[in-house]
């Protein structure tokens, strides 16, 4: 059974930092892309980050550019996000997402459910 | 960047009905678009990917059509658990934006 379970969330004041993880199970990580989606309350989904299985095509959402870092690590099966200066408009909930494999862009077939970051002074 | 729109932004409708959302990229995309499903207080899925490749396990009555920057997602007969906000997603490059969603609910 494929599994994603994101750790990391919580409460951070603006200008702060925090380090999401995404630790899967029941596939192979290393041959998937992978992608963080935020949805803040209420609202609409937004992409945030790309990184594909060797690290070397990563991409970011114009919002959060300079200030995310996506990362992973093959060997222990786990998806980063570091998230630096955040910001109140930052606050939602992050999932870690899979992307359909194959050569090129899919789309998203597993979600984990998502971890809740709240910046707030 | 391209941008996505979605027609309209909630409806209503009762069971049994046909359902149509639109969803507008502002430039061309081939057919690289997805559907997902949102129910209330889940995680979205995959409903549809290349425009209208039902994924598996994906009722019937779901359908995706279009081509370009013009997409339809269609709901044959609209059951109960329909009920939920529908998001299209261009994948044809980064970034991979979403819509601004379309909420569905039953009249």
């Amino acid at each position: 059974e494929v599994q994603l379970v994101e750790s990391g969330g919580g409460l951070v004041k603006p200008g702060g930092s925090l380090r999401l993880s995404c630790a899967v199970s029941g596939f192979t990580f290393s041959a998937y892309s992978m992608n963080w989606v935020r949805q803040a309350p209420g609202k609409g989904l937004e992409w945030v980050s790309s990184i594909n299985t060797a690290s070397d095509y990563i991409y970011y959402a114009d919002s959060v550019k300079g200030r995310f870092t996506i990362s992973r690590d093959n060997a222990k099966n786990s998806l980063y996000l570091q998230m630096n200066s955040l910001r109140a408009e930052d606050t939602a909930v992050y999932y870690c997402v899979r992307e359909l494999p194959g050569r090129g862009t899919y789309p998203f077939d597993y979600w984990g459910q998502g971890t809740l970051v709240t910046v707030s002074s | 960047d391209i941008q996505m729109t979605q027609s309209p932004s909630s409806l209503s409708a009762s069971i049994g009905d046909r359902v149509t959302i639109t969803c507008r990229a502002s430039q061309g995309i081939d057919n690289y678009l997805a559907w997902y499903q949102q129910n209330p207080g889940k995680v979205p899925k995959l409903l549809i990917s290349a425009a209208s490749t039902l994924q598996s396990g994906v009722p019937s009555r779901f359908s995706g059509s279009g081509s370009g920057t013009d997409f339809t997602l269609t709901i044959s007969s609209l059951q109960p658990e329909d009920v939920a906000t529908y998001y299209c997603q261009k994948y044809n490059s980064p970034p991979f934006t979403f819509g601004p969603g379309t909420k569905l609910d039953i009249k």
